[in-house]
């Protein structure tokens, strides 16, 4: 069974840093490319960012891009996101989410963590 | 960037009646478009890809279809655990990965 579980949320001050992890289990993680997509309160889905199954190409929205960076261990089959100079506005819950193949549509989704950023 | 639009942001329908949400694409996507189904307090779940291609599991009563800027998903004889909110996504033409605003199902 596939499963996608997220840690590392909380709560972190404005201009903080944070990491939210994704541990992936029932595949091969380094077969599929992964993402993150957040979810502010009451809003819609926002995606953040792709890595590739190798972790050679990264790609990030223009909203994060210089502050968050992805990152992968295909050895413990988790996906990170490196969050920093964080912002009120980044309150959101922080999915994990598999791509299938080369199409890239989100086959699968984590539960989600919840990051909030507040003084 | 490509923006996905979807219409109506609230649709207010009966149970047992049909549901038809809309996405339209600034431009065309060819049939790159998937659509998730969201419960509150729940992840997203992917419903259709492809434009038309329901995903594992899921009811036949979902349906979709379209193509280049107008895609439609289209929920049959509504039961009480489809009120929710769907999105469209496309999944092409990236980056970004770029999400519709949503459609709230809601109960008449």
């Amino acid at each position: 069974e596939v499963q996608l579980v997220e840690s590392g949320g909380g709560l972190v001050k404005p201009g903080g840093s944070l990491r939210v992890s994704c541990e992936a289990s029932g595949f091969n993680s380094s077969d599929y490319s992964m993402n993150w997509v957040r979810q502010a309160p009451g809003k819609g889905l926002e995606w953040l960012s792709s890595i590739s199954g190798s972790g050679i190409y990264k790609y990030y929205a223009d909203s994060v891009k210089g502050r968050f960076t992805i990152s992968r261990d295909n050895a413990k089959n988790s996906v990170f996101l490196q969050m920093s100079s964080l912002r009120a506005e980044d309150t959101a819950i922080y999915y994990c989410a598999r791509a299938w193949g080369s199409a890239g549509y989100f086959d699968y989704w984590g539960r989600g963590a919840l990051v909030t950023v507040s003084s | 960037d490509i923006v996905l639009t979807q219409s109506p942001a609230t649709l207010s329908v009966s149970p047992g009646e049909r549901a038809t949400l809309s996405c339209r694409a600034s431009q065309s996507v060819s049939r790159d478009v998937a659509w998730y189904q969201q419960k509150p307090g729940q992840a997203p779940r992917l419903l259709i890809y492809g434009a038309s291609t329901r995903a594992p599991d899921i009811s036949p009563r979902f349906s979709a279809s379209g193509s280049g800027t107008e895609f439609t998903l289209t929920i049959s004889s509504l039961q009480s655990e489809d009120f929710a909110v769907y999105y469209c996504q496309l999944y092409t033409n990236w980056p970004p990965r770029t999400f519709g605003q949503g459609t709230k199902l809601e109960i008449k």
